[in-house]
């Protein structure tokens, strides 16, 4: 069964500080693993997108790793503002002719001033 | 600028009811999708669509049905609501070929009493 599991389930942090959230998954066929950015009562946005072949991707203070061998994915969040409080979904494709999309349960990031 | 549109943000009914929630995307994306979200699980799909009139069941689609009459929209219809159905619901789209971004819509918070 195709499964993504999320580390830390929520997190504290400190306005200015760095943190780093954990994915990790059961999928095949590989296809692609993505971070979403939630919003409280809003609809996630995407901020990554990585392929098997892609170890690092940048969008700005976001930086996502990818190491298929392991399959495990981080997103690093630097110097974090207060706006980066909200819920970091973590999804993992399967392409079997069709794209078929597993969802972490997220991670509940809060940025204290 | 994309936009994905649900028709309401918040919506209460009674059990027996029949619900309609609509979504309206202005991208001209083939692929149109329904997922529910409850605390502590991921996204889950409910059923999608990769063409006008085309639609398939995904993970949970018992109690649910759905409409694609035109491109640019895709209705979600719960014909005799319960309230196990109370839940945030998520209409997203995205194009075709595989890595491409999906878009969400701000979500519709039904309550069913």
């Amino acid at each position: 069964k195709n499964q993504v599991e999320q580390s830390p389930q929520s997190l504290i942090i400190l306005e200015g500080k760095n943190c780093t959230l954990q994915c990790n998954y059961t999928v095949s066929p590989f296809s692609n693993l993505r971070w979403y950015k939630q919003d409280t009562g809003r609809g996630p946005v995407s901020l990554t997108i990585m392929t098997f072949s892609e170890n690092t991707k940048s969008n700005g203070r976001y930086t996502a790793t990818l190491d298929a061998d392991t399959k495990q994915s981080s997103l690093h969040i630097t110097a974090s503002q207060l706006s980066d409080s909200a819920s970091y979904i973590c999804v993992v494709s399967a392409y079997f002719g069709n794209e078929k999309l597993t969802f972490g349960t997220g991670t509940r990031l809060t940025i204290i001033p | 600028d994309v936009k994905v549109t649900q028709s309401s943000r918040y919506l209460v009914k009674r059990t027996g009811e029949k619900v309609f929630l609509e979504c309206v995307q202005d991208m001209d994306h083939e692929n149109m999708f329904w997922y529910r979200q409850d605390p502590g699980l991921g996204l889950r799909l409910i059923y999608f669509s990769y063409d006008v009139k085309m639609k398939e069941k995904g993970d949970i689609p018992e109690g649910y049905s759905v409409s694609r009459e035109k491109k640019e929209r895709f209705s979600l219809i719960l014909e005799s609501a319960s309230t196990n159905q109370t839940s945030m619901y998520l209409c997203a789209t995205t194009g075709t070929g595989a890595k491409n971004i999906q878009y969400f819509g701000a979500g519709t918070r039904l309550s069913v009493l």
